[in-house]
């Protein structure tokens, strides 16, 4: 049973450009949830994709979107990046659409914008 | 608006000593609250999930408790030891909701 996979592991770009960052979800899973994690803060809830269907989504600009596949993998788009952009995001994988019951995290990409 | 705070930001304590992480939170219909143990720059690990119906938890050196009335929880670890060093997040999940909101954490030094 494969855990959460994400890539990359780190990433570097310019403010105004734009950034994918992909989530391969474990095995059995068909919910992906996607985090936002300052430095020195608790992660906040950015959207879940549920089934291929965005189920929900936090307080962020449109400028960040997603899609999940067939596969359940899932991707996180921002485009526009500003430097407060800035931040470790992680995904969680679950099953059944709900919340955090079940989570499996994986290790998070690092963005940095400059 | 659900807010969770978690006291204190910072601790350093001995190998061996018994301690206590809180985490309080503002509106009382809450899902369930679980709590996450986080090494640096990695993802986080699920430690103990306790429902809304439910007062505590138990996993090995570890118990979380749950008081919904007084919208407070307490981590308490037993016996640390240094590989309990982490930042340890608390989170909770409100009733008609999956929105998962997280406090700020506490980052737990034991010292050898």
């Amino acid at each position: 049973e494969t855990g959460v996979t994400q890539s990359p592991t780190h990433l570097i770009k310019t403010r105004g450009q734009q950034v994918t960052l992909r989530c391969s979800s474990q095995s059995g899973h068909n919910t992906v949830s996607w985090y936002q994690q300052a430095l020195g803060q608790g992660p906040q809830f950015i959207f879940q994709y549920y089934r291929e269907e965005e189920n929900g989504r936090g307080n962020f600009p449109p400028r960040f979107s997603g899609l999940q596949f067939p596969n359940y993998s899932s991707e996180l788009n921002v485009n526009a990046l500003e430097l407060d952009d800035s931040a470790l995001y992680l995904c969680a994988s679950s099953f059944g659409g709900q919340g955090m019951r079940g989570y499996t995290f994986g290790s998070g990409t690092r963005l940095t914008v400059v | 608006k659900q807010e969770v705070t978690q006291i204190p930001a910072a601790l350093s304590v001995p190998e061996g000593e018994n301690l206590v992480l809180n985490c309080s939170f503002t509106d009382s219909a809450i899902y369930n609250l679980q709590w996450f143990r986080q090494d640096p720059g990695k993802g986080l690990t699920s430690l103990l999930l306790i429902q809304s119906s439910q007062r505590e938890q138990t996993s090995g050196r570890l118990n979380a408790s749950l008081d919904k009335s007084s919208g407070r929880s307490t981590l308490y670890i037993a016996a640390s030891q240094p590989g309990d060093s982490a930042t340890y997040l608390c989170a909770v999940e409100n009733t008609g909701g999956f929105k998962t909101i997280f406090g700020a954490g506490t980052r737990l030094f034991v010292k050898a």
